[in-house]
């Protein structure tokens, strides 16, 4: 129980491209789902907590026009890179957090976006 | 200074060997820890979670959480080839609500089990 699935897996694209992320519950309904970066042999840093239904809260230094959050279920949120360039490639990481069943564990992970901008 | 720390390591041992990998932490508010494991170029795997101080065990692995000393671990008895990855300890001040469900990771430390 509580897979959490991540699409697409790789992404190479070019520069100035959008590119969406999706991350679906598949077996229990989230009611709070977050996503992550993280850059090579670090640890996670999370960029924003999106909540069905309301508008994601983001942290402190992340750009919200750049990264477009949207969680209009209570099993799939999106993450858009908008106008991506070199720098936003990274491996990206979304979780949720869930209720009923799944509302007494911890985040569940799903297994990350490599984007890679040329 | 961080409010978690780990010794990303890395960290090396021969199979069979027992692993202890540990956390500290700063922040009194901290009530459930988790262990993650995340192998390379995949997202981190529930482990293991606790709530407040005490012990947990499940199969090779137990984790133990002194809330007094701010000092959590992850031990890994009988380790094996598959055990090579990345270690992620988390921690938050509440497990659901909105608001107070947000984790706080250490770096992680990379363990490599040697057959």
């Amino acid at each position: 129980g509580a897979v959490v699935s991540q699409h697409p897996s790789r992404v190479i694209c070019k520069s100035g491209t959008s590119v969406k992320i999706e991350c679906r519950s598949l077996d229990f309904q989230a009611t709070t789902m977050f996503w992550y970066r993280q850059f090579p042999k670090k640890s996670l840093m999370l960029m924003a907590t999106s909540n069905e239904g309301s508008k994601a809260t983001y942290e402190q230094g992340v750009e919200k026009d750049k990264f477009l959050i949207n969680h209009a279920s209570l099993t799939l949120s999106t993450l858009t890179v908008t106008s991506a360039h070199p720098e936003d490639s990274s491996f990206y990481i979304c979780s949720a957090a869930g209720q009923g069943t799944y509302s007494n564990q911890p985040q569940h992970f799903g297994d990350g976006t490599r984007l890679s901008i040329l | 200074q961080k409010e978690v720390e780990q010794d990303p390591g890395p960290l090396s041992v021969p199979e069979g060997a027992i692993v202890s990998l540990n956390c500290t932490y700063s922040n009194s508010a901290f009530q459930y820890f988790m262990w993650y494991r995340q192998y390379s170029r995949k997202g981190p795997e529930l482990l293991m979670y606790t709530y407040s101080s005490g012990n947990k065990e499940d199969g090779r692995f137990t984790a133990q959480v002194d809330k007094s000393s701010k000092y959590i671990s992850l031990f890994i008895r009988d380790s094996q080839p598959s055990d090579s990855a990345t270690y992620l300890c988390a921690m938050s001040a509440r497990l659901q609500e909105t608001s107070g469900s947000r984790l706080t990771f250490g770096e992680g430390t990379q363990l490599t089990v040697n057959p």
